[in-house]
């Protein structure tokens, strides 16, 4: 139990393009997603909590208009690159946690590498 | 606040020897503390998580780790490492009490030789 799965894994892009990146819950309700990027050989940074239903809570430096998020079901987050530079490129970690207990622990995906020409 | 320090960048093992991977944490709470793992181009495993519990912590793949509050760590082991285990580990801290956000280590690159 608990998978969270990622569409695609992979995608290449024009510069200027934008990109949609799927986060699902597959066999639990998602309450809470999460999108972390992650650089070459360095560690994973947050970007974005999103709440189902709600807006998402961007990470300072985080820009909200160049990533949007969208949370519309308990089982589907988005994360959709606007407008994607060479600069974008990166690859793209989303998790997933479901509410009750005292953490709420989070199940990651698998990842989505985006590389932008 | 919180943070988490992963002690060394890179670590190197012989096949068949014990592995430490050092993880030291800061925090105004007690917090939950897991260790990852992330094989290239792959997503990240849950290795082990402490959340107050027993302070020693056994994981998948004969890996544990052990919470010293006096020290402020959360050292990763193994007894014998094998040549699957190469890979990123990343000691995480959670940010907040309700566990809603988590903060990375910049990871430790584990190498294991035949």
């Amino acid at each position: 139990g608990a998978v969270v799965s990622q569409h695609p894994s992979w995608v290449i892009c024009k510069s200027g393009t934008s990109v949609k990146i799927e986060c699902r819950s597959l066999d639990f309700q998602a309450t809470t997603m999460f999108w972390y990027r992650q650089f070459p050989k360095q560690s994973l940074m947050l970007m974005a909590t999103s709440n189902e239903g709600s807006k998402a809570t961007y990470e300072q430096g985080v820009e909200k208009d160049k990533f949007l998020i969208n949370h519309a079901s308990l089982t589907l987050s988005t994360l959709t690159v606007t407008s994607a530079h060479p600069e974008d490129s990166s690859f793209y970690i989303c998790s997933a946690s479901r509410a009750g207990g005292v953490y709420n622990e989070q199940f990651f995906g698998p990842g989505t590498r985006l590389t932008v020409l | 606040a919180q943070s988490v320090t992963q002690l060394d960048s890179h670590v190197s093992v012989s096949e068949g020897t014990p592995v430490l991977l050092r993880c030291n944490y800061s925090s105004s709470y007690s917090p939950s503390l897991f260790w990852y793992v992330q094989h290239p181009n792959k997503g990240l495993q849950l290795l082990l998580k402490y959340t107050s519990a027993a302070t020693l912590v056994k994981g998948i793949n004969g890996f544990e780790a052990e919470f010293k509050k006096s020290e402020t760590s959360f050292h990763l082991t193994k007894p014998s490492a094998h040549m699957s285990d190469a890979a990123e580990y990343f000691c995480v801290v959670t940010l907040n009490q309700a566990g809603t956000a988590l903060i990375f280590g910049k990871g430790t690159t584990l190498s294991v030789s035949s």
